[in-house]
C-alpha cells in the first residue's frame, strides 16, 4: 500500500527553468513532510521540510508548497541548475516516539544546459 | 566527520550464499535503519532499531536479519541470498531536530548483485 504518491517519475528541465515535483498522501496523521535529494552513488540527504501548519516554506531556490485540504505538497526548484540534477524523494512522517518515514518513489531530475 | 559509514560498497553473491552488511555511525544517534532502493519503488524499510539491543521489522523484512549489539553499529544479514535481493542497500541513522522531528542521515550505500 503506497501511502505517498510522487510524480513525475522523471523530469527534464532547461537551465534557468522551474522544476516542479508533486506528491500526494493518504494518511491524515502525517504531520511532517521532508524532501530528500540524492546524487548518483550517494545516499539521500535532507533538503527541506515542512509541517502542515504552513502553506509554503522557502530555502534559497527550493520551495515547498503545501495544500492540507487536498493532501498534496510539491517541491519547486527555481532557476534550476545542472548541479540540481539528482533524484528527489518526498516523504511523510507522523509525530511519536518513533517516526516511520514513508517515502515516495522518487523523481529523477535532469537539468540540461 | 564520517557520519554514517557502510561496508562493503559493492558485492556480488551467488544464490544461496550469505553475507553481512555493516553500518557504523559516529553521531550517537539512537535510531538506525536499513533500507533497500529499487528502480521505481523508492526506499523501502527492511528493519530498524530504536536503541542498542533492540530491532524491529519494517516493510520488507523477509530474508533479512539484523543485530544492534552496540549503539554505533547496525548489521544486516542475508542468510541465503536470492536474486530478488539484488538491490542498493542504505543504512541510516536519525536524531530529533529542533522542530521535534526525526532527520535521517544516510550512508553512501552498498550495491549488491545476487546471481
Amino acid at each position: 500500500q503506497q501511502q505517498v504518491k510522487q510524480s513525475p517519475q522523471s523530469l527534464i528541465v532547461q537551465k534557468g527553468g522551474i522544476s516542479i515535483i508533486n506528491c500526494a498522501y493518504e494518511n491524515t496523521a502525517f504531520d511532517y513532510f521532508p524532501w530528500y535529494q540524492q546524487f548518483p552513488g550517494k545516499g539521500p540527504a535532507l533538503l527541506i521540510a515542512i509541517r502542515p501548519d504552513v502553506s509554503e516554506k522557502k530555502e534559497g531556490r527550493f520551495t515547498i508548497s503545501f495544500n492540507k485540504s487536498a493532501k498534496q505538497f510539491s517541491l519547486h526548484i527555481m532557476d534550476s541548475q545542472p548541479g540540481d540534477s539528482a533524484t528527489y524523494f518526498c516523504a511523510a512522517t507522523q509525530s511519536g516516539g518513533y517516526q516511520k518515514v514513508t517515502f515516495g518513489t522518487g523523481t529523477k531530475l535532469q537539468v540540461i544546459p | 566527520n564520517a557520519g554514517v559509514t557502510q561496508t562493503p560498497k559493492f558485492r556480488v553473491l551467488k544464490t544461496g550464499q550469505s553475507m553481512t552488511l555493516l553500518c557504523a555511525q559516529d553521531m550517537n544517534h539512537e535510531y538506525m535503519y536499513w533500507y533497500r532502493q529499487d528502480p521505481g519503488m523508492g526506499l523501502r524499510l527492511i528493519h530498524y532499531s530504536v536503541g542498542e539491543g533492540t530491532t524491529a521489522k519494517g516493510e520488507v523484512p523477509d530474508g533479512y536479519n539484523v543485530s544492534r549489539l552496540k549503539k554505533q553499529n547496525f548489521l544486516l544479514g542475508l542468510e541465503s541470498a536470492a536474486p530478488s535481493q539484488t538491490s542498493v542497500y542504505f543504512c541510516a541513522s536519525s536524531h530529533r531536530g529542533y522542530d521535534g522531528n526525526e532527520k535521517l542521515f544516510f550512508g553512501s550505500g552498498t550495491q549488491l548483485s545476487v546471481l
